[in-house]
């Protein structure tokens, strides 16, 4: 089974400031996907990031970016210069080969970027 | 904008009633997924379709069916709705059925209301 941990229900970051949302999976397979997504107040779910189990590099997208460490089973999003438009909840989510592509969630850190 | 779309985005309804959610997805995306996201489990998968076939399934209730209809749009089915069936529903949608790399996008959501 699949099972994805985020252990920070809330986090603060002032503006400007770099953040790290932590997030460790747990798999037997050996091909997977992490994914980060964003829920604002509003409720929608927001793309944000991929990292395959088989990528050497880090993704990045802009001001995101996944510091992946396979042997410690960790998929972290580090946001750099946060902007209060940052503030919504973040959630980490994995894909796995013998599941088909269905996500499996972890619980999600509310993020709060403080002017 | 996603490019998923659900209807209703709102919905309140009595226990022991029926409704139906709908989802399109992407244009040109033949998977559709359904998740629930509640207070006390967190964001849940339900159900995959992958061109019209059931691909995958996750936690869904007996009480629960969906279907994926030749024009690939998707409609959740909840029946004897309870108390605990409060969520937000939302549909997903993704161009494949199995690779992992492929992101989904997420619609806006339908909020359903047991009273």
């Amino acid at each position: 089974a699949q099972k994805i941990t985020q252990t920070q229900p809330g986090m603060f970051v002032q503006e400007k400031e770099a953040v790290t949302l932590d997030c460790t999976y747990d798999t037997s397979d050996q091909s997977y996907g992490l994914f980060w997504y964003k829920q604002p107040s509003s409720g929608e779910m927001i793309f944000l990031i991929y990292q395959g189990s088989y990528d050497e590099q880090n993704a990045t997208e802009g001001r995101y970016s996944l510091n992946f460490q396979k042997a410690r089973k960790s998929a972290n999003l580090v946001i750099s210069a946060s902007q209060l438009g940052d503030s919504a909840m973040y959630f980490c989510a994995m894909s796995a080969s013998n599941t088909g592509n269905q996500f499996y969630f972890g619980t999600g850190t509310s993020l709060t970027v403080i002017p | 904008d996603s490019g998923v779309t659900q209807t209703p985005k709102h919905l309140i309804t009595a226990t022991g009633q029926r409704v139906t959610l709908r989802c399109s997805p992407r244009s040109g995306d033949l998977s559709v997924y359904w998740y629930q996201q509640s207070l006390d489990q967190g964001l849940q998968f339900l159900i995959q379709y992958y061109n019209g076939e059931e691909r995958a399934k996750g936690n869904i209730l007996e009480r629960f069916s969906a279907q994926q209809f030749p024009d690939l749009h998707s409609e959740l089915n909840l029946s004897s709705l309870e108390l605990g069936d409060s969520a937000l529903y939302f549909c997903a949608s993704s161009p494949g059925g199995g690779t992992l790399d492929n992101e989904q996008f997420f619609g806006p959501g339908t909020r359903l209301t047991v009273l």
